[in-house]
């Protein structure tokens, strides 16, 4: 699967650190979202960018920080995390079209370790 | 609050042996979406479900969607290792703007045995 890619895989953080979550889709899709997964939790979504802009903050704190340059590129920005922010993050791509379905394709997601 | 319950929470089945998870919401949904993830990897679209009544299949799974649009079950015949993985559901709501948001059941973790 190439079609949504995420970097790096695997990422372990202390708590005053500040790192980025890459992800980048080759599906020519106009929205873009991070989502979290936590041990035994459904699925959270964080952040939608449709079109370039951020149409959703599911009341994230503000140690996460996303950016979306353009439609084919997202990105994460953490900085003074918490160990309890350790995750699998996801990202994802759709193509949103008003009063249409909106099929997700996923990345193969970030596992972030806070020490 | 959870609107998309999914149960059950993990199942293992015997190798060659059926099984069934079911994705139930509290509102009548847009589409349904199901999604398969091996533990620590993204997720694999498998399939949607648009309409009250559809049922589509591929190779040995077969998802159904209720008349009311509020329930959902995916059925796995004669089970193999490679259906091992979690199963999750995906649900959009009609409701205004909020196209392209996705909404998650917890997940069932399906182990196959030899």
């Amino acid at each position: 699967e190439t079609g949504v890619t995420q970097t790096p895989r695997h990422l372990v953080m202390g708590m005053t650190n500040k790192k980025s979550l890459k992800c980048e889709q080759h599906l020519g899709h106009n929205a873009m979202y991070w989502y979290k997964q936590s041990a035994k939790k459904p699925l959270e979504l964080m952040f939608v960018y449709n079109f370039k802009e951020q149409t959703e903050n599911n009341s994230v704190p503000s140690r996460f920080s996303p950016e979306c340059p353009n439609s084919s590129h997202l990105f994460l920005h953490l900085h003074t995390l918490q160990p309890e922010d350790s995750a699998l993050y996801l990202c994802a791509s759709s193509q949103v079209r008003a009063s249409s379905y909106n099929e997700q394709f996923f990345g193969p997601g970030t596992r972030l370790t806070v020490l | 609050s959870q609107e998309l319950e999914q149960s059950p929470q993990s199942l293992i089945v015997q190798e060659g042996k059926n099984l069934t998870i079911n994705c139930t919401s509290s509102k009548t949904l847009y589409g349904l979406y199901w999604y398969k993830q091996k533990y620590g990897e993204g997720l694999i679209f498998l399939m949607m479900l648009q309409k009250g009544g559809e049922e589509k299949s591929h190779e040995k799974i077969t998802a159904k969607l209720d008349e009311k649009k509020q329930q959902s079950s995916l059925h796995i015949t004669a089970s193999q290792p490679s259906h091992a993985g979690i199963y999750l559901c995906g649900a959009d709501f009609p409701r205004g703007d909020s196209w392209g948001k996705l909404q998650f059941g917890a997940g069932t973790q399906v182990v196959v045995t030899p």
